[in-house]
């Protein structure tokens, strides 16, 4: 079975502050994937990055960075100088190869206050 | 140039009531699918399709038909609403085989309200 766990519900932070959103899955597979999706308070779900289980070169886009450790099994996310509009859901999500469809995480909510 | 759009936004029904969600995407995926996210925000997958045969079927109720006209469409179908159903419905798209290029895409959600 496969199971994705973010242990934080909530993270609240000054602006500019640095934050990471941790992420630990399980899965038996030897293939999979990883993604984190932003769900920001008008509803959609943002699609924001996918590493694949043989890739785990760490990976930087602007302010946001990301951190995947098989070792630990755990994809990380961090957000650098936090500004108000990162102020979302954060979800990490497992994939298996094929058509199975994604297993979410539950979420953090990320606050970030003025 | 929506890529993934489903109506209606918003719906709100009386228990009893049957009612249908549509979903449609101009990518070009192979599978369609449909995520149900809780008042707690969890998301958890109901429903997939790849070239217009149910891949998954969770534990959902039998009240709830996924319905496939083309592989550019999943509708879904609710029969008998009740209260527990209550959600925001997230349909979203994907190649098939899931390629390193292609992520799933969601549409933008649709907020079930049934009083």
């Amino acid at each position: 079975a496969q199971k994705v766990t973010q242990a934080q519900t909530e993270i609240s932070v000054v602006e500019k502050e640095d934050v990471t959103l941790d992420c630990v899955y399980e899965t038996r597979d030897t293939t999979y994937y990883l993604f984190w999706y932003k769900q920001p308070p008008s509803g959609e779900l943002v699609f924001l990055i996918r590493r694949n289980s043989f890739d785990e070169q760490n990976e930087i886009s602007g302010r946001y960075s990301w951190n995947f450790q098989k070792s630990t099994s755990s994809f990380n996310f961090t957000i650098t100088a936090s500004q108000v509009v990162d102020s979302a859901v954060y979800f990490c999500a497992l994939l298996r190869g094929g058509a199975d469809g994604l297993t979410f995480g539950k979420g953090t909510h990320l606050i970030i206050q003025p | 140039d929506t890529a993934v759009s489903q109506t209606p936004k918003y719906l709100v029904t009386q228990m009893g009531n049957d009612k249908s969600i549509k979903c449609e995407q101009n990518l070009g995926h192979d599978t369609m699918y449909w995520y149900k996210q809780d008042s707690k925000k969890f998301l958890k997958i109901m429903f997939s399709y790849n070239n217009k045969e149910l891949i998954i079927n969770e534990t959902v109720p039998n009240r709830f038909s996924p319905k496939s006209p083309d592989k550019a469409h999943l509708n879904l179908h609710i029969n008998s609403l009740e209260l527990g159903d209550s959600a925001v419905y997230f349909c979203a798209s994907s190649q098939e085989g899931v390629s390193y290029n292609s992520p799933l895409h969601f549409g933008n959600g649709t907020r079930l309200t049934v009083t």
